[in-house]
């Protein structure tokens, strides 16, 4: 039972074009949404994230946007360069028994930045 | 600034034989958590450590251990390896709660069960 989808595997853009990576959840009590960026042999890390009291966070290139009402997450990145080529992970939490415990994260979309 | 270390980075293992994959933070964070990645997958969370002395059950925690002794170190034990925990494993650690921060990951371990 997925809690966290991203629905496309892959996406290919052009250089210097918008990407847009999308994630869906299914649980309306998540309160924090974040984005990791993955290098082969890697581990991943952090890009952006955004808090269930807004609908867009923005740092350099990358925004993100929020629509709690369609439980939809997406990340666009502005211009798109090469180095942004990686596996993008959407993961999302919320409050527990300990305060913020559990991160869960998607499928990964593998994103390449075609020159 | 070491961050996360893991250690091995890979390992084999034949079916049966046990091992421990080492994590190690110098972050001082409180939360730390294990995470696979199967080919093609996600991260899947097999436990988590919100405290020294205290750990819980993520989504995949069969055939693991784990125990948290000390806020460094969140050492993940396999008892009877089997062919389908062939995978990357992913230690990570965050902050407290109440700064809603990201978790910082290790270079993950490649293990693969023969």
């Amino acid at each position: 039972d997925q809690q966290v989808k991203q629905n496309s595997p892959s996406l290919s853009v052009q250089e210097g074009r918008i990407s847009i990576l999308n994630c869906d959840y299914t649980n309306s009590m998540f309160d924090y949404f974040l984005w990791y960026k993955k290098y082969p042999a890697e581990g991943p890390t952090f890009l952006i994230s955004i808090s269930s009291i807004k609908d867009k966070n923005e740092d350099g290139r990358f925004t993100v946007f929020l629509n709690k009402s369609a439980k939809h997450l997406s990340l666009h990145i502005v211009p798109s360069q090469p180095g942004d080529s990686a596996v993008y992970f959407c993961a999302v939490t919320q409050g527990g028994r300990f305060g913020n415990e559990k991160l869960t994260f998607g499928t990964g979309t593998r994103l390449t930045i075609i020159p | 600034n070491a961050g996360v270390t893991q250690t091995p980075k890979f390992r084999i293992l034949k079916i049966g034989q046990s091992m421990t994959l080492q994590c190690t933070q110098d972050m001082n964070h409180n939360y730390m958590y294990w995470y696979r990645q199967d080919p093609g997958m996600g991260l899947k969370l097999i436990y988590y450590s919100v405290g020294a002395g205290i750990t819980d059950k993520g989504e995949v925690p069969n055939g693991y251990n784990v125990s948290r002794s000390t806020t460094e170190d969140f050492p993940l034990r396999l008892e009877l390896a089997a062919p389908s925990q062939t995978s990357v494993y992913f230690c990570a650690s965050s902050p407290t709660a109440r700064e809603k921060s990201e978790a910082f990951f290790g270079q993950g371990t490649r293990l693969t069960v023969v």
